[in-house]
């Protein structure tokens, strides 16, 4: 089955610093990746995603690229500031995984102010 | 659109008991999902439905069961409740089943003691 890593597990920044969360995925039939934040006693929070036939997505600060060559993606958060700080996962599926998606171990952000 | 809804948001059952949680997913959405997330074993999947009819299934003992109706509602049930399966119990629905987005409910807790 589907194996997610994701580095690093806690990250801190200065506050306007930029962040980068890598994961890899073992499962080259994979074709969508979603990026979850999660705070404190909050439900995660889908903040972007990415399909296989993309190779970068960007929404505001956030953006998200992918190399399927080397089955992994990154999220990338510019310019972070304090409420950037959260619990964020990875994750990964494929069309035939109905509903299964594989998520990595977690990143947890803080950022400083 | 309502977000997705979860029932009860806490719980606190012996071992050896029984427990139905319940998951009423977005207007529209016909796939439902469940996680159980722990701080050591991190987000994993238990089962998806679609349609009614389970289409995935995870890694979990057979006291772990679920169902789902026509209006999509979905429940999940636990049998003969161990200390290990106190966590945070997910549920995320989505339009279909695939590699589409999927959005998480607030939760349920789970203790048991």
């Amino acid at each position: 089955g589907e194996n997610v890593e994701q580095h690093p597990s806690t990250l801190s920044v200065q506050e306007g610093d930029s962040a980068v969360i890598k994961c890899t995925y073992s499962d080259s039939a994979s074709n969508y990746f979603p990026w979850y934040k999660q705070e404190l006693g909050k439900r995660p929070q889908l903040i972007i995603d990415i399909r296989s036939n993309v190779g970068e997505k960007k929404d505001q600060r956030i953006a998200v690229t992918l190399n399927k060559t080397a089955k992994h993606f990154s999220l990338h958060i510019t310019e972070t500031q304090p409420e950037d700080s959260a619990v964020y996962f990875c994750a990964a599926i494929g069309s035939t995984s109905y509903g299964k998606l594989t998520f990595g171990q977690g990143t947890i952000l803080t950022v400083h102010p | 659109k309502a977000g997705v809804t979860q029932t009860p948001r806490y719980l606190i059952k012996t071992r050896g008991q029984q427990v139905t949680l319940s998951c009423s997913p977005i207007s529209g959405h016909r796939s439902v999902s469940w996680y159980q997330q722990t701080p050591g074993q991190g987000l994993q999947f238990l089962f998806e439905y679609f349609s009614e009819t389970q289409r995935n299934k995870g890694n979990f003992p057979g006291r772990f069961s679920g169902r789902q109706f026509s209006n999509s509602r979905s429940e999940m049930n636990v049998s003969t409740l161990e200390l290990g399966d106190s966590a945070l119990y997910l549920c995320a629905s989505s339009l279909t089943s695939g590699g589409s987005e999927q959005y998480f409910g607030p939760g349920t807790r789970l203790t048991v003691t």
